[in-house]
């Protein structure tokens, strides 16, 4: 496998229900990034990862979110005690640090689109 | 006012004609810029890095003007297949390298 795999792909959950999604980057790439899409939209930064490290984490990340990075090769993005203004595509990517011309272009898995109830 | 902006369209335009995009970004600090194309209900995909000198990739022109703080994108004889959301992003600067998008502008090509 030589993309960026996402699980689920989609969830429909009631609201107050925590999910879970999972990443599985590019091999070799040690860091990774989550981002969310809402319709007409821009990705919006949640979280970055270097290997196992979590370096950064938007405003927007909120208490009820959390992710890691255990072991610096998947990621789970969890959400608890879901609400509606959750429901949105979580996306997921990797890239490599360097210098080379592919360091630091990132790339997606096809996302996990969650619906809140 | 938002790191990247970028006009949302959407641009109708006919299979055959220059459709230009542009988008200016806030962080001066910013060092890597990109255009990448995201298809309806799919994930974002580069098409291509935006270098200072300007650079062109088959029908793809991008240009750079870092003392306006200024990304285009020029697409000469548009095909149908181009239809699509372009998305303008912008390296944050620092540790992270995090990318900042725009919202994308909306390409609709007509036949």
């Amino acid at each position: 496998d030589t993309g960026v795999s996402q699980d689920p792909r989609h969830k429909i959950t009631k609201r107050g229900q925590n999910v879970t999604f999972r990443c599985d980057p590019i091999s070799e790439h040690n860091r990774l990034y989550w981002y969310r899409q809402t319709l007409g939209q821009g990705p919006e930064f949640l979280t970055y990862f270097q290997n196992e490290a979590q370096l950064e984490k938007s405003r927007l990340l909120s208490d009820r979110f959390s992710a890691e990075r255990p072991k610096g090769s998947f990621s789970t993005l969890e959400i608890q005690r879901t609400e509606q203004g959750d429901s949105a595509m979580y996306l997921c990517a990797s890239s490599n640090r360097g210098r080379s011309s592919g360091a630091n272009v990132l790339t997606f898995g096809a996302g996990s689109r969650l619906t809140v109830l | 006012r938002k790191e990247v902006e970028q006009d949302p369209g959407p641009f109708n335009v006919p299979e055959g004609a220059t459709v230009a995009f542009n988008c200016t970004y806030s962080n001066s600090a910013s060092q890597s810029f990109f255009w990448y194309r995201q298809d309806c209900r799919k994930e974002p995909k580069l098409l291509m890095s935006v270098y200072s000198s300007g650079n062109e990739d088959g029908r793809f022109t991008a240009q750079l003007n870092r003392a306006s703080q200024y990304i285009s994108l020029l697409i000469r004889d548009s095909k149908l297949s181009d239809s699509a959301t372009y998305l303008c992003v912008v390296n944050h600067g620092g540790a992270t390298n995090k990318l900042i998008f725009g919202t994308g502008t909306l390409l609709a090509v007509q036949p």
